[in-house]
């Protein structure tokens, strides 16, 4: 049975940097074919993903935030890390990890079949 | 970026009303079309992958068609535990993007 926790700060500041952390359970993030990706949902708004990483270490960043996203993979704990700089009030959101699973040449183009249960995340000063 | 459109934004339905969605993206994506079901304060749960695969679980009451740029996600005989916002993901290339959600609602 897989599942996938996030976890970090409810509340940050505008100009801070959030880190959240996803835990997957039941599946190692470096089995072929595995990629765990961040998507945010804005209160009563539609979902956008925000970032990707493969189980080689292969990453994907939507253009709109990549200057201010890091996705990084921790293989040692089985942990995907996300890290968003410059905080501001249009960021508060809840944040989900979400898995994609594949073989290695159709993980790219799988969906996102197991998801996390979301952190909300709140920016204010 | 491909943009995904879906239709209605919103409808309401009866308990036995069958539900159509539409998606439709803003280019070419072949039949890389993805279907989710949100519930209120819940994560989202896949139902129909590359535009008709049923995900394992699923009632088969759920069912989902079309290629290139369109797309329908059809629901047959609607039950209580079907109302709910439904959203397409076109996974064809990055940045992965998501239609805007249709909420289905009680009449």
């Amino acid at each position: 049975h897989i599942t996938l926790k996030e976890s970090g700060p409810t509340l940050v500041k505008p100009t801070q940097t959030l880190t959240l952390t996803c835990t997957l359970s039941g599946l190692s993030v470096s089995t072929s074919g595995v990629g765990v990706a961040w998507i945010r949902q804005p209160p009563g708004k539609a979902l956008e993903w925000l970032a990707l990483v493969y189980w080689d270490d292969d990453k994907r960043y939507n253009p709109s935030l990549k200057t201010r996203l890091t996705i990084t993979m921790d293989t040692s704990k089985n942990q995907v890390v996300l890290i968003v700089t410059n905080m501001d009030p249009v960021d508060t959101a809840t944040y989900y990890c979400a898995l994609r699973r594949g073989s290695s040449s159709d993980v790219g183009t799988s969906p996102f079949g197991d998801w996390g249960q979301g952190t909300p995340v709140s920016v204010s000063s | 970026d491909i943009q995904l459109t879906q239709s209605p934004s919103s409808l309401s339905a009866s308990v036995g009303d069958r539900v159509t969605i539409t998606c439709r993206a803003s280019q070419y994506i072949s039949s890389y079309l993805n279907w989710y079901q949100q519930k209120p304060g819940k994560a989202p749960q896949l139902l129909v992958y590359t535009a008709s695969s049923l995900q394992s679980g699923v009632p088969s009451r759920f069912s989902g068609s079309g290629f290139d740029t369109d797309f329908t996600l059809t629901i047959n005989s609607l039950q209580p535990e079907d109302f709910a916002t439904y959203y397409c993901q076109q996974s064809y290339s990055p940045p992965l993007t998501f239609g805007g959600g249709t909420k289905v609602e009680i009449q």
